[in-house]
């Protein structure tokens, strides 16, 4: 069955410092992956997704993801946060068989 | 283009009172239909989702139960809540046909509180 783990589940950043966020998950063949976005009061919203090609994605608002198939992670980036980017982060993985699969989340929260 | 409702936003129910969320998809035919739950700390947890009227999968045994009497129409209900059913509820919505197009889109959810 497949799985996704995101080991932060609470991430505190002062503005302008960079983000890393790791996301592993677990099947062995094909897989899409996505990352949500759920800022405080709104629904979530896809920050940026993978289906094939290029495994260096690039979404909204300057975010970035790295797909490393021999890893089994699709990592978010941003070089430089801000204020508005305190949301919580979803990554998820969609097999083709199934609905998406949801990591547990991670809170950011950027200090001004 | 396409829409998600959801309603209600938000629910304080009693114990044992029956429940009733609906979803509605505006804007396209044939979607995958979903209902997920929300939990601090926990992620998105799928409940049920359908490909079609009448076809539903659930994917964890509960107290809940879900129908799609519709194409576009997605129903979570319950006969009698429990405490344990509080939580956050998301409906969501994906292109049925294009197998390879498997992105969610997401409805604003409804805060369930059980009493």
């Amino acid at each position: 069955a497949q799985s996704v783990s995101q080991h932060n589940h609470h991430v505190i950043l002062s503005e302008a410092a960079s983000l890393e966020l790791g996301c592993n998950y677990s099947y062995g063949g094909t897989v899409n992956l996505f990352w949500y976005v759920q800022y405080p009061g709104q629904h979530l919203q896809l920050l940026l997704k993978y289906f094939s090609g290029d495994p260096l994605v690039k979404g909204i608002k300057g975010f970035e993801a790295e797909f490393i198939k021999s890893k089994f992670s699709f990592n978010l980036r941003k070089p430089s946060v801000q204020w508005s980017d305190t949301a919580e982060y979803f990554c998820a993985v969609n097999t083709g068989r199934r609905a998406l699969t949801f990591g547990s989340g991670t809170r950011l929260q950027v200090q001004p | 283009s396409q829409t998600i409702h959801q309603w209600p936003a938000t629910l304080v129910q009693p114990v044992g009172s029956p429940l009733s969320l609906e979803c509605t998809v505006e804007g396209t035919s044939n979607p995958n239909l979903y209902w997920y739950r929300q939990a601090a700390g926990r992620g998105l947890q799928l409940l049920f989702y359908s490909v079609g009227i009448g076809q539903i999968s659930s994917e964890v045994p509960q107290n809940l139960s879900a129908s799609r009497p519709q194409d576009r129409q997605f129903i979570l209900s319950s006969k009698k809540l429990l405490l344990s059913d509080s939580g956050f509820y998301l409906c969501a919505w994906s292109p049925g046909r294009d197998r390879k197009n498997t992105e969610a889109f997401f409805g604003q959810g409804t805060r369930l509180t059980v009493v």
